[in-house]
């Protein structure tokens, strides 16, 4: 089965633009979690779908940040307008319902570099 | 606040020894507890994990140890392969919500 699907790989924007980030999940995955790493930090829970609803956005930074998921599929996260501190690793992963904590499927991630 | 945190950023050990890995945590909510593995350029991998409930779980080369009065677990890894080289999270979560609380990763780097 195709994994979880995350592009760009890499981007790189000036301070000031718009950014969007896209993540398709495994398909048939209810749940999908977007997270953030930091350089060498901790990962960071950002929030968290079920279908097409938000069930948890309290890691979201601030509301320059906006992530949806139409029609429960895929779901894009946008930062706008950038800044220099939201430079890092964004990690979108994917479960099925009643497959917590243990069944969770990563993607590579999406390096932002904000300069 | 850090409620998952691993001290030691990286670690070098000989190829065929044990490797050993820690983990600490404030929140003693948590029910289940999982290390991950991270390759460069890849997301993290689900390696071995361990319900509050129990102290030890096993899986093949892997042994994840919970000691909840000092709220501390282990990974040990024996014996360590080349392959073995890359980051390792220790996550923790609760029945509460969804979400996986994570250390900053230890850099396992095996010697030949």
């Amino acid at each position: 089965e195709a994994g979880v699907t995350q592009f760009p790989s890499h981007s790189v924007i000036e301070k000031g633009q718009t950014v969007t980030l896209r993540c398709d999940p495994i398909s048939g995955h209810d749940n999908l979690y977007w997270y953030r790493r930091v350089m060498g930090k901790e990962i960071k829970f950002l929030l968290h779908f079920v279908k097409e609803s938000k069930q948890d956005e309290s890691g979201m930074p601030n509301n320059r940040f906006l992530a949806e998921r139409t029609g429960g599929t895929y779901s894009t996260l946008k930062v706008q307008p950038a800044e220099l501190e939201d430079s890092g690793v964004y990690f979108c992963a994917s479960s099925v319902t009643g497959d917590f904590p243990y069944g969770y499927t990563f993607g590579s991630g999406t390096r932002l570099t904000v300069v | 606040d850090q409620q998952v945190k691993q001290n030691s950023p990286s670690l070098s050990v000989q190829e065929g020894r044990i490797s050993i890995l820690n983990c600490d945590y404030t929140n003693s909510m948590f029910d289940y507890f999982l290390w991950y593995k991270k390759y460069p350029a890849e997301g993290p991998t689900f390696l071995i994990s361990i319900s509050s409930i129990k102290d030890k779980n096993e899986d093949g080369r892997f042994t994840v140890f919970l000691n909840k009065s000092a709220k501390h677990l282990s990974l040990h890894i024996v014996p360590s392969q080349p392959g073995d080289s890359a980051v390792y999270f220790c996550a923790a979560s609760s029945d509460s919500n969804y979400q996986l609380i994570w250390g900053a990763g230890t850099k396992l780097i095996i010697k030949p």
